[in-house]
């Protein structure tokens, strides 16, 4: 059974670099077929897709985040990352990892738990 | 537009049918999959691709889609079906990214 989970910081200053790591356990990042993505959801609102790697490290990143958006892959630990810079309040929410799934009409069909991420001083 | 568009809010009576629709270009080119999110949890895929469930979804979700609009059906709605849907699809207009729909909060009465 394939799992992902996220980890890092839960509090991050305003202008500071929000860093999350998501370890993925019960298969290889490697594996073909398979796109690494952060999807984030503010407080009482919908979800928002930030962007996915490739386990090439082949990335691509949604335009209103891209200036501030940088994602890496660590295949020998089996794990994707993301770091966000210049955060501010609007940064505050849950960031998900979640496995896309080209076999599956490119559906996300593997969900970490999510992280909480508060941007405060 | 780079967008998709779905109704905030429906409700639906205890072991009837509810149809969440979901709107936007790019479903002319892409299909939707379709996400279940209970408070304090991750989202769960339910739908993919034309109309498939992933394995341990129950037969009463299923999926369509016509023109710029996808749907979500769940025949005969459950308890423990109360919970916010979102849809999500590729972006058609030239961009490399997926879309949200905003998401419908589905209250079972």
């Amino acid at each position: 059974q394939v799992q992902l989970q996220e980890s890092g910081p839960g509090l991050v200053k305003p202008s500071q670099t929000l860093s999350l790591t998501c370890t993925v356990s019960g298969d290889s990042i490697s594996r073909g077929g398979y796109f690494w993505s952060w999807i984030r959801q503010r407080p009482g609102k919908g979800l928002e897709w930030i962007g996915y790697i490739y386990f090439s490290g082949t990335t691509y990143y949604n335009p209103s985040l891209q200036s501030r958006v940088t994602m890496s892959v660590d295949t020998s630990k089996n794990q994707f990352s993301l770091k966000l810079t210049s955060v501010t309040a609007a940064d505050t929410a849950v960031y998900y990892c979640a496995r896309g799934a080209t076999s599956l009409d490119d559906a996300f069909d593997m969900w970490g738990q999510g992280t909480m991420v508060t941007v405060s001083s | 537009s780079s967008e998709l568009t779905q109704d905030p809010a429906v409700s639906v009576a205890l072991g009837q049918t509810v149809t969440i629709t979901c709107q936007g270009d790019s479903l002319r080119s892409y299909y939707a999959s379709w996400y279940q999110q209970k408070p304090g949890q991750a989202p769960v895929l339910v739908i993919y691709g034309k109309k498939n469930r992933p394995s341990g979804i129950p037969d009463r979700f299923s999926g369509s889609s016509s023109g710029n609009t996808a749907s979500l059906t769940i025949t005969g709605a459950q308890a423990e079906d109360e919970a916010d849907y979102y849809c999500t699809s590729r972006d058609s207009s030239g961009n490399l990214l997926w879309l949200f729909g905003g998401g419908t909060k589905l209250t079972v009465l």
